[in-house]
């Protein structure tokens, strides 16, 4: 069975502040990892992937992929009220293009 | 640039009534899935479609069947629907180790 296991939050920051989510996930056969931001009654859109180990960056957003220890993040830097949403991390396994989606964490950004 | 097109976007259906939901994308993309998304379930996957003319379930087939008509449409299908599959059902799509694009998603309600 390959899980995908977060934290439920809810994760509350305040304005300017750094935002940290973690996902951790059970099968080291897992080759790309992806975080989705969904909006309350929105549909899920992509912001960040990474497939190798260490850090990538993409604006005020972080991704770090840890396969040793089978554990991946985001961080969002300056986080805004904008950013206040549930984050879902997604793990593909190899050969296989489905993604196995996490419970998602909510993020509030308090102003 | 409309994507993934889902409809309908809203549906109440009384138990043992039957549906389609249907979604298109026009991004060429060869693989298509089908998820629902229940309140502490997460994102779960049902059926999914790596190219035109083939199907494949995933974690929670029951009660659902799939067709994918051509390279853009990939329909659900509800036979008998059931309290239980009251959801918001996404439709998505992807190109080969690259991150989905989701449809708006149908709310749908069986009574």
């Amino acid at each position: 069975q390959k899980e995908v296991e977060q934290n439920s939050g809810p994760l509350s920051v305040p304005e300017g502040a750094i935002a940290s989510l973690n996902c951790t996930y059970s099968d080291r056969g897992s080759q790309s990892f992806f975080w989705y931001r969904q909006y309350s009654g929105k549909s899920p859109e992509l912001i960040m992937f990474i497939y190798s180990n260490g850090d990538k960056e993409d604006g005020r957003f972080t991704a770090q992929l840890n396969k040793a220890s089978q554990y991946v993040s985001l961080l969002i830097r300056d986080s805004q009220p904008s950013d206040s949403a549930t984050y879902l991390c997604a793990v593909m396994w190899g050969g296989s293009e489905k993604l196995v989606f996490g419970k998602g964490t909510k993020l509030t950004v308090n102003p | 640039n409309a994507g993934v097109t889902q409809t309908p976007k809203f549906q109440v259906l009384k138990t043992g009534q039957s549906m389609t939901l249907q979604c298109a994308q026009d991004m060429n993309h060869n693989s298509m899935y089908w998820y629902r998304q229940d309140p502490g379930m997460g994102l779960r996957l049902i059926y999914y479609s790596a190219s035109e003319g083939t199907t494949d379930k995933g974690e929670v087939p029951n009660g659902y069947n799939v067709s994918r008509l051509n390279k853009r449409e990939f329909s659900l299908r509800l036979e008998s629907a059931a309290p239980s599959q009251t959801s918001v059902y996404f439709c998505a799509s992807s190109e080969l180790a690259g991150g989905y694009t989701f449809g708006s998603g149908t709310r749908l309600t069986v009574v």
